[in-house]
């Protein structure tokens, strides 16, 4: 069974421009979260999908995000316009039930 | 809020000494406390858990018990090995339905 998958696995954009970040779920699982990782800092939650509806997007940080999840199968995270401090890594992790979320590799994102 | 708090590393052992990882944490309810760690150019993968007061979650011989008491969940290893050597984040879902609350994260080197 193939893991959740995120896509690019590296990006460094400059200030100002936008990115999108890709994630591909287990197969099957309705559940996507989005976490992040600043720099020394601890993972911090984004939001969660239930299929293609925002369960909790209450650690988005601003309106600069928009995440969407298309027909319930993978999603994106999209950062317009980037700033410095969106830089860090940036985890997928889908699930069928709580406290069972597998995570992906995570993008690192590098903000210039 | 929720929150984690666990030693900051990094932490380096020689090959088969013991290990621990403290983490303490602050819930409002009653959470279920997670080990994840991170290997090398890998995702997160959950280690272990437990949901209970007293219960002792344990895998690949590493073990750590929910202390209610001392709001504690400590990670232990009689015995590292060079291939324990990653990132481990100590976390809670308060109530076991919310979204993870992570610590800062514990590099552990291991060296032979």
């Amino acid at each position: 069974e193939a893991g959740v998958t995120q896509f690019p696995s590296h990006s460094v954009i400059e200030k100002g421009q936008t990115v999108t970040l890709r994630c591909d779920p287990i197969s099957g699982h309705d559940n996507l979260y989005w976490y992040r990782r600043v720099m020394g800092k601890e993972i911090k939650f984004l939001l969660h999908f239930v299929k293609e509806s925002k369960q909790d997007e209450s650690g988005m940080p601003n309106n600069r995000f928009l995440a969407e999840r298309t027909g319930g199968t993978y999603s994106t995270l999209k950062v317009q316009p980037a700033e410095l401090e969106d830089s860090g890594v940036y985890f997928c992790a889908s699930s069928q039930t709580w406290g069972q979320e597998y995570f992906g590799p995570g993008t690192r994102l590098t903000v210039t | 809020g929720d929150s984690v708090t666990q030693m900051e590393g990094p932490v380096t052992l020689s090959e088969e000494a013991f290990l621990t990882i403290n983490c303490t944490y602050t819930a409002t309810g009653y959470p279920s406390l997670f080990w994840y760690v991170q290997y090398p150019g890998e995702g997160l993968q959950l280690l272990l858990k437990a949901t209970k007061a007293d219960d002792k979650g344990s895998n690949k011989g590493f073990e750590a018990t929910y202390r209610k008491e001392t709001t504690s969940f400590h990670l232990e290893k009689g015995s590292v090995q060079v291939s324990d050597s990653a990132v481990y984040f100590c976390a809670l879902s308060d109530q076991g339905n919310t979204p993870l609350v992570f610590g800062k994260g514990t590099r552990l080197s291991v060296i032979a």
